[in-house]
């Protein structure tokens, strides 16, 4: 594998159930990133991740939970969703230093997801 | 914030014609502006990218003009192919000291006519 891959690739889900979209990137990078793409908000940026330490959440409603195990991996945990959050999920990554992560951004295919 | 508009939201060009999208963006402090391209099913893929120190950066037949003053940076693309058909992303960020994340632009759905 290469580049940043995402699994499932579509997802569809009741608003009563949990599920989790996962990420992995095989660049060496040490930034992550979770962002929405809807047709409202083309790419909203939802989480970003550094060395494993969240360095920003943009308001994200709880019921979206990261979980950063390691530089490589990066988890959205999913649970009570509403219809409204059905969008592609992209994950992406970047490399960084200890002071933040840098622009240069690649980003995997996606998750489509559909909460009915 | 930074607050990045795009235009046009969608654009029509005939094969081998040229196409422009333009962008603009309101903190004076943005110095990194990338351009993504994104096709059916796929994530988007940077293809060219300046910073704030370079005017105009060209590779082959995509180039990208900044202009600091007026805080608008354009992509321009010549000779257009059909596999240029996409929706095409510009962003602004801070990089370096002081880094701040992307904020993408709404997008511009390029369909190339052959």
């Amino acid at each position: 594998e290469t580049g940043v891959t995402q699994t499932p690739r579509h997802l569809v889900m009741g608003m009563t159930n949990k599920k989790s979209l996962k990420c992995e990137q095989h660049l060496g990078h040490n930034a992550m990133y979770w962002y929405k793409q809807s047709a409202k908000k083309p790419l909203e940026l939802m989480f970003v991740y550094n060395f494993k330490e969240q360095t920003e959440n943009n308001s994200v409603p709880s019921r979206f939970s990261p979980e950063c195990p390691n530089s490589s991996h990066l988890f959205l945990h999913l649970h009570t969703l509403q219809p409204e959050d059905s969008a592609l999920y992209l994950c992406a990554s970047s490399q960084g230093d200890r002071t933040g992560p840098y622009n240069e951004q690649f980003f995997g295919p996606g998750t489509r997801l559909t909460v009915l | 914030g930074e607050n990045v508009e795009q235009h046009p939201s969608t654009l029509s060009v005939q094969e081998g014609d040229s196409a422009v999208i333009k962008c603009t963006y309101s903190d004076s402090a943005s110095n990194y502006f990338p351009w993504y391209k994104q096709e059916l099913g796929k994530g988007p893929q940077l293809i060219i990218d300046i910073r704030s120190n370079v005017g105009e950066k060209k590779d082959q037949r995509i180039a990208v003009t900044l202009n600091k003053t007026a805080k608008h940076f354009s992509l321009h693309i010549t000779e257009t192919q059909p596999e240029d058909s996409a929706v095409y992303f510009c962003a602004a960020s801070i990089s370096g000291t002081g880094r701040r994340a992307l904020t993408f632009g709404s997008g511009t759905r390029l369909q190339v006519q052959p």
